[in-house]
């Protein structure tokens, strides 16, 4: 199985602002996933993209997919305190094992 | 649709005590995961069936870590000893069929070994 790595490791932004956080990985996949973390919870799953896919939206989430560059970003747009929590990326490979790595820890100011 | 219940919520021991955990996934999920996280990392696989068989359990400490499906359906996790390092949060997590797909995660137990 491989391990996402996020970056940055910590985000903080103004309410209203857009929050970008990229994930990279090392081998080939099936397809990547983000998931969110509030406090004290389980992790919530946010979207799944597939390796032929580029981009994928759902709601203020974007994500976008480069299997050549072997990364991903997702962007929160107009945030609110509520998408506080950590992020976390898990690209499935062909093992389809999902391993997570540290996770962006993003804070939304009001 | 009911979510995956994870009890007990929050479980304090001390160490070289047993523990035990237990999940109960979204029904009809094939897939069961458990992972530790520890505080301020990403969650950690330790275990993962299908149905009831163990597909990985490579990060397992099997020298104090067991786990089982009964009948591919409620999960145990047990730890015995207890050591200090074990103090995480365990999550358990399930997924419709074939692993690598979206997994739906319980609220966790959060252990303290003291």
């Amino acid at each position: 199985s491989q391990q996402g790595e996020e970056d940055p490791q910590a985000l903080s932004i103004q309410e209203g602002e857009n929050a970008t956080m990229n994930c990279s990985y090392k081998t080939s996949i099936n397809n990547l996933q983000w998931y969110r973390q509030n406090s004290g919870r389980g992790l919530v799953h946010l979207i799944l993209i597939r390796s032929n896919e580029r981009e994928k939206h759902s709601g203020r989430l974007r994500v976008t997919l480069d299997t050549s560059k072997k990364s991903s970003s997702l962007l929160i747009t107009a945030s609110r305190a509520a998408d506080t929590a950590s992020y976390f990326c898990a690209p499935a490979g062909s093992a389809r094992q999902l391993t997570f790595g540290s996770g962006t820890q993003l804070t939304v100011l009001p | 649709e009911a979510g995956v219940a994870q009890s007990p919520r929050y479980k304090i021991i001390e160490k070289r005590q047993s523990v035990a955990f237990w999940c109960n996934p979204i029904s009809g999920h094939a897939t069961l995961y458990w992972y530790q996280q520890i505080l301020g990392q990403g969650p950690k696989l330790l275990i993962q069936f299908q149905n009831n068989g163990v597909v990985d359990d490579s990060q397992l400490p099997k020298d104090r870590f067991s786990a089982e499906r009964l009948k591919g359906v409620d999960s145990t996790l047990k730890i015995q000893p207890a050591k200090l390092e074990d103090s995480a949060v365990y999550l358990c997590a399930s997924s419709w069929g074939q692993a690598g797909e979206k997994l739906f995660f319980g609220s966790g137990t959060q252990l303290s070994v003291l």
